[in-house]
C-alpha cells in the first residue's frame, strides 16, 4: 500500500518563528489533506490540497503531486499552534485515507 | 459543532469480552471511517464504509468488524477484546463529491484489562 512519511517528527519553536512541515508519499494520490490535532485530542481539517497551493491566514500548503510531496507552512507561530500535524492521502483507485505518523509541534511563549 | 458523535467516550473492558463502539452523524455523508491512534503509529485505518451495507477493510482490520445499516450510524465491534486493542478510536466522515474528510469525532478511549 501507499506509504506516507512526515518530517520532522518533532519540532520546537519560539513564538513568532516560521516553520515548514513536509509530507512525502510513495504513489500517486487522488486526495491529500492536512490535519491538526490539538493537545486535547481533537482533529481539525486544515487543508484539502491534492495539488497546488492554498493559504488560510498564517498557514499555507503546497502539494507537488508529480514529485509526491506536500509542504505545510506555519508563519509567525503562536502557542495555540502546538499539537500534532498529520498529512493524509487517498491513493488512486481507493476510498481510503492513509495517515502519516505526524509532526509534533511545540511553540514556546 | 460538527454533526458527528462517538459513544461511549471512555470504556474499560475485560479481555475476551465483545465491545461495540458507535459513530453517529447528522451530515448525511456517504463515507465513514474508523481509525485507531497509538503512540508512534499515528492514525491507522481499521475499516471504512462507502455506503449503507458497503464496507471494506483498512490497514489493521484483524479482530474488528463493522456494520452500517443506515447512513447515519457506523458501528465498530471488537469481537473478543485483547490488550493490544487498547487505543483511542476515532470515527471520521466525508462527503461524496471529492471524499474530503470533513469531520472527526471526539474519540473513544478504550482500555482492555
Amino acid at each position: 500500500g501507499i506509504q506516507v512519511e512526515q518530517s520532522p517528527p518533532d519540532l520546537i519553536l519560539q513564538e513568532g518563528a516560521n516553520s515548514t512541515l513536509r509530507c512525502n508519499f510513495s504513489d500517486s494520490v487522488n486526495n491529500l489533506q492536512w490535519f491538526h490535532q490539538n493537545p486535547w485530542g481533537q482533529l481539525i481539517n486544515l487543508f484539502y490540497i491534492p495539488s497546488g497551493t492554498k493559504q488560510n491566514g498564517r498557514l499555507s500548503a503546497t502539494t507537488v503531486a508529480t514529485e509526491r510531496y506536500s509542504l505545510l507552512y506555519i508563519s509567525s507561530s503562536q502557542t495555540t499552534d502546538s499539537g500534532v500535524y498529520f498529512c493524509a492521502v487517498e491513493g488512486s483507485g481507493t476510498y481510503k485515507y492513509i495517515f502519516g505518523t505526524g509532526t509534533r509541534l511545540k511553540v514556546l511563549a | 459543532d460538527a454533526g458527528i458523535t462517538q459513544s461511549p467516550r471512555h470504556k474499560v473492558t475485560e479481555t475476551g469480552t465483545p465491545v461495540t463502539l458507535r459513530c453517529h452523524q447528522t451530515e448525511n455523508h456517504r463515507y465513514m471511517y474508523w481509525y485507531r491512534q497509538d503512540p508512534g503509529h499515528g492514525l491507522r485505518l481499521i475499516h471504512y464504509s462507502y455506503g449503507v451495507k458497503d464496507t471494506d477493510k483498512g490497514e489493521v482490520s484483524d479482530g474488528y468488524s463493522v456494520s452500517r445499516s443506515k447512513t447515519e450510524d457506523f458501528l465498530l465491534t471488537l469481537e473478543s477484546a485483547t490488550s493490544s486493542q487498547t487505543s483511542v478510536y476515532f470515527c471520521a466522515i466525508s462527503d461524496s463529491v471529492d471524499r474530503v474528510v470533513a469531520f472527526f469525532g471526539q474519540g473513544t478511549r478504550l482500555t482492555v484489562v
